[in-house]
């Protein structure tokens, strides 16, 4: 693995069932996001975690959940999908959140899952 | 609040043409700004970023952007335009001294970037 992992890379999903998207990086960032991408709108940040035990909700965080058990794994959880949330999400991981001075500071995203609620 | 605004949905420049894709920015204070490419089906990939200094920073794939704080802005911009630059790019601001410590970045809804040959 060499930066960020997410699975599926894409699903059709009945509205009422309960799916986990899959993130893992290998880079030992401390900071993990979801984000969801949507035509017109951009990307939205739906949650995230500043360190391993810790998460925090972003700009639209209703129907879904999160954990960080450890740095490497976080995974996003629609308990009830519903057709509104058909979208592309996007896992990213920073190297730091309090030193914009260093080399790599920024975002590393993963390639995304296609998540479709029928 | 922190916002960022790409005016255009579309670009579309001549192969070898200089190209523009503009971006600008809302946010208390100093900011951090970067830009993201986007290609089909994959995810957004780093191009270059303002911290501090030189308003003039160069990024990978010889892009370049100009922070311009009069006028909150951070276009994007590149000299002679190739076809495999065609692409959605995305401007991200984050605000200097984000007290949450979250380090998160506001992005723009995109610009697609077509180079046509």
């Amino acid at each position: 693995i060499a930066g960020i992992t997410q699975a599926p890379t894409s699903q059709i999903l009945a509205a009422g069932r309960r799916m986990t998207l899959r993130c893992t990086q290998d880079m030992r960032h401390n900071a993990m996001y979801w984000y969801r991408q949507d035509l017109g709108l951009g990307l939205r940040l739906i949650h995230y975690s500043n360190t391993a035990g810790t998460t925090g909700k972003g700009e639209v965080p209703d129907g879904y959940s999160v954990s960080r058990a450890n740095t490497d794994d976080f995974p996003l959880t629609l308990a009830s999908a519903v057709p509104s949330q058909t979208s592309v999400y996007f896992c990213a991981s920073s190297d730091s959140y309090q030193s914009p001075s260093r080399a790599n500071y920024g975002y590393t995203f993963g390639s995304g899952t296609r998540l479709t609620v029928v | 609040a922190q916002s960022v605004a790409q005016p255009e949905d579309q670009v579309n420049v001549a192969e070898g043409n200089p190209l523009t894709v503009k971006c600008t920015y809302s946010v208390s204070g100093n900011p951090y700004l970067f830009w993201y490419v986007q290609y089909p089906n994959r995810g957004l990939q780093f191009l270059l970023k303002y911290i501090t200094g030189d308003n003039l920073v160069k990024g990978s794939y010889g892009f370049e952007a100009e922070f311009n704080k009069s006028q909150t802005s951070f276009h994007l911009k590149k000299p002679s335009a190739l076809v495999s630059d065609s692409a959605l790019y995305f401007c991200a601001v984050r605000a200097r001294g984000d007290l949450t410590g979250a380090n998160n970045l506001f992005f723009g809804t995109g610009t697609r970037l077509t180079v046509i040959p």
